[in-house]
């Protein structure tokens, strides 16, 4: 199975920073990409799919990159609303299966 | 509006069984892929389960065998029934609607989840 490592698993930073979080999969998995955004109680939330394609309704300041086993998510100016939990996810389809990464905590400094 | 109401969790044994339902507002059940996933106290998340528009089945190893995912298209609502529960089980359970879609250079299908419920919790305990 395909597995999913994020870095770093938290991150301290302060509002108007910019914030890159970094998922690598175990074998190449091309543009198949998504990002979720989690709050304290809260279901998750999509940012991003298929790598680099922003959600509708998301905001601009947040983007996605990479291909193949190296993806990012940037936050080029971090906002107070965005400090919460993130996580990449992949599907396998054969059989089909969805993977997570660990999750990673963006926290004020 | 595009809505998903999880229901059904609550407080049962080791061994026991229990049935999430997740109601449906706004599109219809049966024309998406629809998905379970759990988050343990404390955990990230955890996939549990898909049930694709034609009505193929999937499951995570760690509950296959003991959950069914499965849908009433006239009450557009999605369901996991749980049997055997364990303590590992226990968590807010989420169902969402997917998307299944091909990568940009055909080479890879992807899958995320757009509409998400508020979750339901399920504590397997004696």
């Amino acid at each position: 199975a395909i597995q999913l490592t994020q870095s770093p698993s938290s991150l301290s930073a302060s509002v108007g920073d910019r914030v890159t979080i970094t998922c690598r999969a175990s074998q190449g998995i091309s543009s198949a990409l998504a990002w979720y955004q989690q709050k304290p109680g809260k279901a998750p939330k999509l940012l991003i799919y298929d790598a680099s394609s922003l959600e509708s309704g998301v905001p601009s300041r947040f983007s996605g990159s990479g291909s193949g086993t190296d993806f990012t998510l940037t936050i080029s100016s971090l906002q107070p609303e965005d400090f919460a939990t993130y996580y990449c996810q992949q599907f396998n389809s054969y059989p089909p299966s969805l993977t997570f990464g660990g999750g990673t905590k963006v926290e004020i400094k | 509006e595009v809505q998903l109401v999880e229901s059904g969790g609550g407080l049962v044994q080791p061994g026991g069984s229990l049935r999430l339902s997740c109601a449906a507002s706004g599109f219809t059940v049966s024309s998406n892929y629809m998905s379970w996933v759990r988050q343990a106290p404390g955990k990230g998340l955890e996939w549990v389960s898909v049930i694709y528009s034609g009505g193929s089945t999937y499951y995570a190893d760690s509950v296959k065998g003991r959950f069914t995912i499965s849908r009433h298209n006239s009450k557009n609502t999605l369901y996991l029934q749980m049997n055997s529960l364990r303590a590992e089980d226990t968590a807010v359970y989420y169902c969402a609607r997917g998307f299944l879609g091909t990568s940009r250079d055909q080479s890879w299908d992807y899958y995320y989840m757009d509409v998400w419920g508020k979750g339901t919790t399920v504590t397997v305990s004696s």
